[in-house]
Parts: C-alpha cells; sequence; structure tokens
C-alpha cells in the first residue's frame, strides 16, 4: 500500500534551517510527483510546491521561493524539504504528499520555531 | 492566483442527512478541483478528484459534481465517521490554492 513516512517533529530557532523527509514506499517512487504543503490554524492550508521525482524539476509557489528547497534521492525513495532563514511565520504542520494535487499524504510534521 | 471560496466554513447536521459544501473558483478551472477530509491529528484524505471522480476506497456516499466555477461536495447520509474538516484544492494553475476549510459538525 502506499506510504508516505514523514520525519519527526522539529524545534528550531529563528534563523535557522530545518530539513525534513518524506520516504515513499508501496509504489515506483518516480513514477509521481511529491508535492509539500503547510498547514496553519490562521492561514489554513497553503501549496508550496513539487518536485518532479524523476527529474528533480520543481515547481515552487512564489510565496514559498527562498524559503522551501525541494530535493529527493532516489536510491532511498525519499524526497525532502529544506526550509531556511525560519521565522515563528514558519511555524507550521508540513506534508508531504504524492502528486502534485495529493492522492496520498503523509502523517504531517510539526516544525515549531521558537527562541 | 486563483482563488477558491469555500462555503459554509462550518455546518452543523444530523446523522442520515444530506450535506453539501460548495467550492467556487475566482475563474475557471474545468475539472481540475480536488476534496479532501481531514480529521483532528490526521493527514488529508483524498475523497474526490477531478470533482467528480470516487478516490478508491471512499464510501459512495460521497460524490462531486461541478457547473462551471461552482464545485460541489455531497454527502448522501451523514455517517458518525464523517464528522471531520472537508476543504477543496485547484490544480489548474499555479500556485495551487485550497479552499478555507468547512468544519462539519454533528447537531
Amino acid at each position: 500500500q502506499v506510504q508516505l513516512q514523514q520525519s519527526g517533529a522539529e524545534l528550531a530557532k529563528p534563523g535557522s534551517s530545518v530539513k525534513i523527509s518524506c520516504k515513499a514506499s508501496g509504489y515506483t517512487f518516480t513514477s509521481y510527483y511529491i508535492s509539500w504543503i503547510k498547514q496553519t490554524t490562521g492561514q489554513g492550508l497553503e501549496y508550496i510546491g513539487y518536485i518532479n521525482t524523476g527529474s528533480g524539476g520543481t515547481n515552487y509557489n512564489e510565496k514559498f521561493k527562498g524559503k522551501a528547497t525541494l530535493t529527493v534521492d532516489k536510491s532511498s525513495s525519499t524526497a525532502f524539504m529544506q526550509l531556511s532563514s525560519l521565522t515563528p511565520d514558519d511555524s507550521a504542520v508540513y506534508y508531504c504528499a504524492r502528486r502534485n494535487y495529493g492522492d496520498y499524504w503523509g502523517q504531517g510534521v510539526m516544525v515549531t520555531v521558537s527562541s | 492566483d486563483i482563488q477558491v471560496t469555500q462555503s459554509p466554513s462550518s455546518l452543523l447536521a444530523s446523522l442520515g442527512e444530506r450535506v453539501t459544501i460548495t467550492c467556487q473558483t475566482s475563474q475557471s478551472i474545468s475539472n481540475n478541483l480536488n476534496w479532501y477530509q481531514q480529521k483532528p491529528g490526521q493527514a488529508p484524505m483524498l475523497l474526490i478528484y477531478y470533482a467528480t471522480s470516487l478516490q478508491t476506497g471512499m464510501p459512495s456516499r460521497f460524490s462531486g459534481q461541478y457547473s462551471g466555477r461552482s464545485f460541489t461536495l455531497t454527502i448522501t447520509s451523514l455517517e458518525p465517521e464523517d464528522i471531520a474538516n472537508y476543504f477543496c484544492l485547484q490544480h489548474y494553475s499555479a500556485p495551487y490554492t485550497f479552499g478555507a476549510g468547512t468544519k462539519l459538525e454533528l447537531k
């Protein structure tokens, strides 16, 4: 069965970076894009972007350019998202999902940015 | 960016009742809209894709329709396990955008 297993919760200081992972199983990793979504209580759901897991090509929401960097490691069927120059506004639950439109989702990673 | 206006933001309904949730987009997106269900503390689950197609494994009481820029999710007969948040996503044009969500509660 399709599964996307994300890494654990992160507590980070303002100005730092975090890199969260999303390990796929149950399907051919390079056959489907991986997308990333941010969820907060206040702003709801925001689409960050997606990565072509075969070519590594990316498509970012302009709002997240410079904030998020999407990469993949095909050898381990894992997608990564690095968030840089963290501020409290980056505190959220971050999901990875299969396909550009998210047919299966990971369990989410809570990122808390606090000094 | 394409705006997605979802209504209502919250809904009280009784078991067995027919429930309808709507998303209206700011421009035409053909059928490129999905519906998701999210229960507290859980990841979203895809219910309906491309406006009308029921995701494998989802109950047939869920259905989607659209006309022009208006999209509806219908639950024909509300079950206790349907109590959740529901939201839509347009994936026609980047950046993809979500509706603000509908919180469905029992009356």
